[in-house]
């Protein structure tokens, strides 16, 4: 699986737009792009995920460039649930090779007042 | 849809002993994988079961092992415990077929385990 790049922590005020940047330069043509948060002692959550095209959802949008090599998870109004640890993952489809996931440092969202 | 239960949420070891940890999925969710996740270390896959064997083996001793049943649930057992096995264990679900291949993982609250 393609290692990817996210800044430690970023900040957020409420209500604004949260930008999180994620590089994956070495990712292949069938890797996907995954979303994961995990806030304070729960299990990660999913967020999102795309292969090529933007994606929307109700919790966020995906953001990939045409490249490939990079993408930015939006969350358009940051709220202060919002504040989690946020795990960009690049693999090959789930469930066609097993559902494991590599997991790095990810990026430690705090969104504030 | 009941989410995933992992039981128990909370407990305490001493070196030495074993501890066994359940996971119950999605009902319909035939892949079952467990994660370990500390300070240090982060969030680390140990192995991933479906349909009652095992498909994926992280990078983890002999001490952890684990297992799935029939109905789907899964087990995870680590002996000999250590200072080290300190951590939060989460089990995740997902369908498991090919018939979604980019399905998402459904994780529980995990089971934390203190080794003393």
């Amino acid at each position: 699986d393609a290692k990817t790049t996210q800044p430690p922590s970023m900040d957020c005020a409420e209500g604004r737009a949260a930008n999180l940047p994620c590089n994956h330069s070495t990712i292949s043509g069938n890797e996907y792009v995954y979303w994961y948060r995990q806030i304070h002692s729960q299990g990660p959550q999913y967020i999102i995920h795309g292969l090529k095209n933007n994606e929307t959802n109700e919790m966020a949008s995906l953001i990939i460039t045409e490249d490939r090599k990079s993408s930015t998870l939006i969350l358009p109004h940051a709220t202060l649930r919002d504040t989690a640890v946020y795990y960009c993952i690049v693999r090959v489809a789930l469930n066609n090779a097993g559902n494991m996931l590599t997991f790095g440092g990810g990026t430690r969202l705090m969104v504030k007042p | 849809k009941a989410g995933v239960t992992q039981t128990p949420r909370y407990l305490i070891k001493t070196r030495g002993q074993q501890v066994t940890l359940s996971c119950s999925p999605i009902s319909g969710h035939r892949s079952v994988s467990w994660y370990q996740q500390t300070p240090g270390q982060g969030l680390q896959f140990l192995f991933e079961y479906f349909s009652e064997t095992q498909r994926n083996k992280g990078n983890f001793p002999g001490r952890f092992s684990g297992r799935q049943f029939s109905n789907s649930r899964s087990e995870m057992n680590v002996s000999t415990l250590e200072l080290g096995d300190s951590a939060l264990y989460l089990c995740a679900s997902s369908p498991g077929g090919t018939a979604s291949p980019t399905g998402e993982l459904f994780f529980g609250e995990g089971s934390r385990l203190t080794v003393l």
